[in-house]
């Protein structure tokens, strides 16, 4: 089984700076089967970024995906205020694994 | 409107049985695939299983197989999931998750979510 392997745990920044969340599997994720999602607390997560780099319906363009293999990136390239959350990667295919999540906290 | 709708929370002993509900709306229920996901206080997301609610086929996650039952209903275009044996960790908020796209085979990742049906196991 794949595991997948989010680091850091805890980033902690503030409005207007760069995240850069990784994803590490434990085995190649074939086809860039990967996907991300944000989580706020009380809430369901939602979509944000699929086959590794498409960006799900009525995300904004400052959430970006990339990487393949083993390795995978979300990038938020200037934190909003609603964007301090918890985001899980999760692998895809013929089943589902998520990651462990990384919280993105105000600094 | 597009919406999963999720019953109240529950309440169960150790040893007993739980069912939730998921009723969707807003879009051809039998076209998508459905998925059940839990998570556990303040832990991460545990995918539990798949049914096609087109014809009922299921597959669950190999750590649930034998406790747990997925099924529909489509004339109220209702899934359920059914958790047997309950113990203290299946304590949890519980998840339906629809697949982003309708199609004939699922794609295993979720664009639509019910809002979660907390689940608590306690004697």
């Amino acid at each position: 089984e794949i595991v997948l392997t989010q680091s850091p745990g805890t980033l902690s920044l503030s409005p207007g700076e760069r995240a850069t969340l990784s994803c590490r599997a434990s085995q190649t994720i074939s086809t860039s089967y990967l996907a991300w999602y944000q989580q706020k607390p009380g809430q369901a997560p939602r979509l944000l970024i699929y086959g590794a780099s498409s960006r799900a319906t009525g995300i904004p363009d400052r959430f970006s995906g990339s990487g393949s293999g083993t390795d995978f990136t979300l990038t938020i390239s200037r934190l909003e205020p609603e964007d301090f959350a918890v985001y899980y990667c999760q692998r895809y295919g013929s089943s589902a694994t998520f990651g462990g999540g990384t919280k993105v906290e105000i600094k | 409107q597009v919406q999963l709708v999720q019953s109240g929370a529950e309440v169960q002993k150790p040893g007993a049985s739980v069912k939730v509900s998921c009723k969707a709306s807003g879009y051809t229920f039998t076209r998508y695939y459905m998925h059940w996901v839990r998570q556990a206080p303040g832990q991460g997301l545990e995918w539990m299983g798949i049914i096609n609610p087109s014809n009922g086929n299921t597959r669950y996650a190999q750590k649930f197989q034998g406790r747990v039952t997925m099924t529909r209903d489509t004339s109220t275009n209702t899934v359920y999931m059914e958790l047997s044996s309950l113990r203290s960790d299946d304590t949890a908020v519980y998840y339906c998750a629809r697949d982003r796209l309708a199609g004939d085979y699922p794609l295993w990742h979720f664009d639509l979510w019910g809002r979660g049906t907390l689940v608590t196991v306690s004697s």
